[in-house]
């Protein structure tokens, strides 16, 4: 079947503009991961959208990021006023789960330049 | 206390040879190890996980080692292959606590033919 798909694949955006990077998961996973990927680094979490459950926001770097989940499955980050810093590869992954951690399967990502 | 530490950052091992790749975490209530395998411009992907109730863990040419008291846990690769160059990330989770996972920082691996 289809995996995780995520689109623009590559997306360069002038400092100080939005950008929107989306995520479709795996169809039946339930739970929904967001992380990033600086060039170097291992990956940081951002933001953990499980089912109807309020999201965990605790990894989003600062009120410039916020990531919604429509409809339980396709997903939509969002950094507004983008800063060089941001530049990076956005990950996203699915899972399923019913109780523990199963295996999170990570899309291709979005590699994101901020100009 | 949220960190997970990896070392080496990079690594070189000739064809046939052992790869060992370490970790440590300082955050106790961590219970799920797993580790992923990226290849250039592809998204990491599970190759092997541990939870503390066993020691050791084998799936093929991979083993995962844990040491709880020393809060530590590494990898080896067996008989490495060139196409087992890629990075490869560890990382730690709180198993009933869902998927948000703390990853290292990741080790560049490269088998020479």
């Amino acid at each position: 079947g289809a995996g995780v798909s995520q689109s623009p694949s590559n997306k360069v955006t002038e400092k100080g503009k939005d950008v929107e990077l989306r995520c479709d998961p795996i169809s039946g996973h339930t739970a929904l991961y967001w992380y990033r990927q600086s060039l170097g680094q291992g990956l940081e979490f951002l933001i953990y959208f499980q089912g109807n459950s309020a999201p965990d926001k605790s990894g989003l770097p600062s009120d410039r990021f916020s990531a919604e989940r429509t409809g339980g499955s396709v997903s939509t980050l969002t950094i507004q006023r983008t800063q060089q810093e941001d530049s990076a590869v956005y990950l996203c992954a699915s899972s399923l789960t019913s109780g523990g951690v199963h295996e999170q399967y990570f899309g291709p990502g979005t590699r994101l330049t901020v100009t | 206390q949220q960190q997970v530490k990896q070392s080496p950052q990079s690594l070189i091992v000739q064809k046939g040879g052992i790869s060992i790749i370490n970790c440590a975490y300082e955050n106790t209530a961590f219970d799920y190890f797993p580790w992923y395998q990226q290849f250039p411009g592809k998204g990491p992907a599970l190759l092997i996980a541990i939870r503390p109730d066993v020691s050791e863990k084998k799936e093929g040419r991979f083993t995962i080692s844990f040491n709880k008291s020393a809060k530590q846990f590494s990898l080896h690769i067996m008989d490495s292959q060139p196409g087992d160059s890629a990075t490869y990330f560890c990382a730690a989770g709180i198993y009933n606590q869902g998927g948000k996972l703390i990853f290292g920082q990741g080790t560049e691996l490269s088998v020479k033919p």
